[in-house]
């Protein structure tokens, strides 16, 4: 089975663009969850969704969104980029939503570099 | 980050030797916790997990013990290898049925860097 699989791999945009990166989960599972992380702030919670709606939302500005679509698959959106929006972008699935005791499964990220 | 607790940065071990990588939570209606593994260039692995009702599972090589009057969470890594050496993170979850606004999602600690010397 394929495992997580997030595009692109690496990104680099300057201030004020908007970017969007993707995401497919394991075949089979339902829930997507996002995550940002940085050195300083280490893994940040954005949002989940499953069965193509949000479940779930973390303490991000609205410029940071997502969706997901009827294969599972998902997109997070950043408009407006800013310097401190540099980061891994994590995404990880699960075969049924968190809060559900289920573990994550992750891809490798996207690293992405607002210049 | 939101802290799950106290942790160590980082944990330098010789190969062979048992690892103990410790972490503190501090939201008592947490119910259940998993460990990961992030290697370079990786996302996080899942290495085990422990529901509250439970105070110790073991799997291969690795044992997570849980100790909720203390809130306090470790991950021992029994004849550690090369192999091991990467980025370890301890998540919190509560279960979406609580009322808790944190119900729902994983939330991670700072991590550990394990490096372990040949």
């Amino acid at each position: 089975k394929a495992g997580v699989t997030q595009t692109p791999r690496y990104l680099i945009k300057t201030r004020g663009q908007q970017v969007t990166l993707s995401c497919s989960p394991i075949s089979g599972h339902r829930s997507v969850s996002w995550y940002q992380q940085t050195p300083g702030q280490g893994l940040q919670f954005l949002f989940e969704y499953f069965s193509e709606t949000q479940r779930n939302k973390g303490n991000f500005p609205g410029r940071f969104s997502g969706r997901q679509f009827s294969n599972s698959r998902s997109e997070m959106n950043v408009s407006t980029l800013e310097l401190g929006d540099s980061a891994l972008y994590l995404c990880a699935s699960s075969p049924n939503p968190q809060g559900s005791n289920e573990k994550l499964f992750f891809g490798s990220g996207t690293q992405l570099s607002v210049l | 980050g939101e802290s799950v607790g106290l942790h160590l940065p980082t944990l330098s071990v010789q190969e062979g030797d048992n690892s103990i990588i410790n972490c503190a939570y501090s939201n008592s209606a947490s119910d259940y916790f998993i460990w990961y593994k992030q290697e370079s260039g990786k996302g996080p692995q899942f290495i085990i997990d422990i529901r509250s009702n439970m105070d110790k599972r073991q799997g291969q090589r690795v044992t997570v013990l849980l100790n909720k009057t203390v809130k306090h969470l470790s991950l021992q890594i029994a004849a550690t290898q090369p192999g091991d050496s990467a980025v370890y993170f301890c998540a919190e979850n509560i279960s979406r049925e609580g009322l808790n606004t944190n119900a729902g999602k994983s939330t991670f600690g700072d991590g550990t860097t394990l490096t372990v010397k040949p």
